[in-house]
């Protein structure tokens, strides 16, 4: 059965950071690309970054580039978001999911329970 | 403003079929990329619901239907049940954007 367990979400203040990390199990983990979406509250999904997976072939949205750095460690078949500068408006539950690829593109077959991430002061 | 374009709610009786759209352009529907849907009930996860337009996966039942024509796709669910009430979102990739993009949501009420 295939899970994904997110955790380190928290409050933070605007201008910190913080560190995401998704624990996968039971499918195989290095042959599968992730991504991070995030829902904000009352609000839809927003795709926020993915990888590939050997770790290369990362891609971010506008919103978040140059602030948040997608990550993995296949040793430990997990997952991580590295936020920094982190704004008001980052404030979200975070999504890890796994990615699957098809002729057409890509869609998210498996979701984490998600963790909630709140920049305010 | 979402990339793709969903109704914000639709409505139905128990035991009606209800559509919802999901209208895109020609750097992601349009372009020839897949549409999928995803399910979420109150308070949960989104859960994959149709993939590659109109594909269900293993335990979705077959009232779920899906289509693509031209930029746009549209979500089928028949024969309505109370359980079925739920944020529906479609999802595509956008080759301008280089990225996933969703639909804004759409809010199904059972009446």
């Amino acid at each position: 059965e295939v899970q994904l367990v997110e955790s380190g979400g928290g409050l933070v203040q605007p201008g910190g950071s913080l560190r995401l990390s998704c624990a996968a199990s039971g499918f195989t983990f290095n042959n599968y690309a992730m991504s991070w979406v995030r829902q904000a509250p009352g609000k839809g999904l927003e795709w926020v970054s993915g990888i590939g997976g050997s770790g290369g072939n990362t891609n971010y949205a506008d919103s978040v580039k140059g602030r948040f750095t997608i990550s993995r460690d296949n040793s430990k078949n997990t997952l991580y978001l590295q936020m920094n500068s982190l704004r008001a408006e980052d404030t979200a539950v975070y999504y890890c999911a796994k990615r699957t690829y098809t002729s057409g593109g890509s869609y998210f077959d498996y979701w984490g329970q998600g963790t909630l991430v709140t920049v305010s002061s | 403003q979402s990339v793709l374009t969903q109704p914000p709610s639709v409505s139905g009786a128990p035991g009606q079929r209800v559509t919802i759209s999901c209208t895109g352009s020609s750097s992601n529907i349009g372009a020839g990329y897949d549409v999928h849907w995803y399910q979420q009930l109150p308070g949960t996860a989104p859960k994959l619901l149709i993939y590659g337009n109109n594909n269900r996966p293993s335990g979705v039942p077959d009232r779920f239907s899906g289509s693509k024509s031209g930029t746009s796709a549209s979500l089928a669910i028949s024969g309505l049940q109370a359980e079925d009430e739920a944020d529906y979102y479609c999802q595509s990739y956008d080759s301008s954007l280089s990225g996933w993009v969703f639909g804004g949501g759409t809010k199904l009420t059972v009446l």
